[in-house]
């Protein structure tokens, strides 16, 4: 069964640290690759996207993730972190010809001032 | 474009019950899929629908089915409520199958 594993569930960082949050996924075809990002009272909103072509995709507010298909990894970075970054992520994939996108659990990073 | 809609946005039932809650996707998206978010499992798939036909369904009991309708709007219904399904439930419209989802607020369940 396709998995997606998020290696940390929670991170804290102070302002200006760089953030990198690991994602793992279970599927060795062709995948679709997704961070989104929830923040507090928000809805889920799309951060980044990997469909095919460069392996290093930059998304918005200053995020990146690179694919590594070796690795079977998706890995979200941003070089320096916000207040305003305090929110929960999710690395998401969808596999193959299925029709569903796997969550993994999310990664809830709280950014002090 | 209007964003992804759900109602309503609160709910309170009893065990026993049954409920619907209703989705209008984006205009123009032909595919609808409900997640069920809960702080201890995250975000679990209930189902998709495209073009009003199911294409795939998550790991949930019998007692949670949806439609799709002409106009893509999607309704899901859970009966007989158990404690357990006390949660979010959100719903996220797509342009086409394997694409960017776009969330709604999601519907709060609570079942007493």
């Amino acid at each position: 069964a396709q998995s997606v594993s998020q290696h940390n569930h929670h991170v804290i960082l102070s302002e200006a640290a760089s953030l990198e949050l690991g994602c793992n996924y279970s599927y060795g075809g062709t995948v679709n690759l997704f961070w989104y990002v929830q923040y507090p009272g928000q809805h889920l909103q799309l951060l980044l996207k990997y469909f095919s072509g460069d392996p290093l995709v930059k998304g918005i507010k200053g995020f990146e993730a690179e694919f590594i298909k070796s690795k079977f990894s998706f890995n979200l970075r941003k070089p320096s972190v916000q207040w305003s970054d305090t929110a929960e992520y999710f690395c998401a994939v969808n596999a193959g010809g299925g029709f569903k996108t796997i969550f993994g659990a999310g990664t809830r990073l709280f950014v002090k001032a | 474009k209007a964003g992804v809609t759900q109602t309503p946005r609160y709910l309170i039932k009893t065990r026993g019950q049954q409920v619907t809650l209703s989705c209008s996707p984006i205009s123009g998206h032909r595919s609808v899929s409900w997640y069920q978010q809960t702080p201890g499992q995250g975000l679990q798939f209930l189902f998709e629908y495209f073009s009003e036909t199911q294409r795939n369904k998550g790991n949930f009991p019998g007692r949670f089915s949806g439609r799709q309708f002409s106009n893509s709007r999607s309704e899901m219904n859970v009966s007989t409520l158990e404690l357990g399904d006390s949660a979010l439930y959100l719903c996220a419209s797509s342009p086409q199958s394997r694409s960017e989802q776009y969330f709604g607020p999601g519907t709060r369940l609570t079942v007493t």
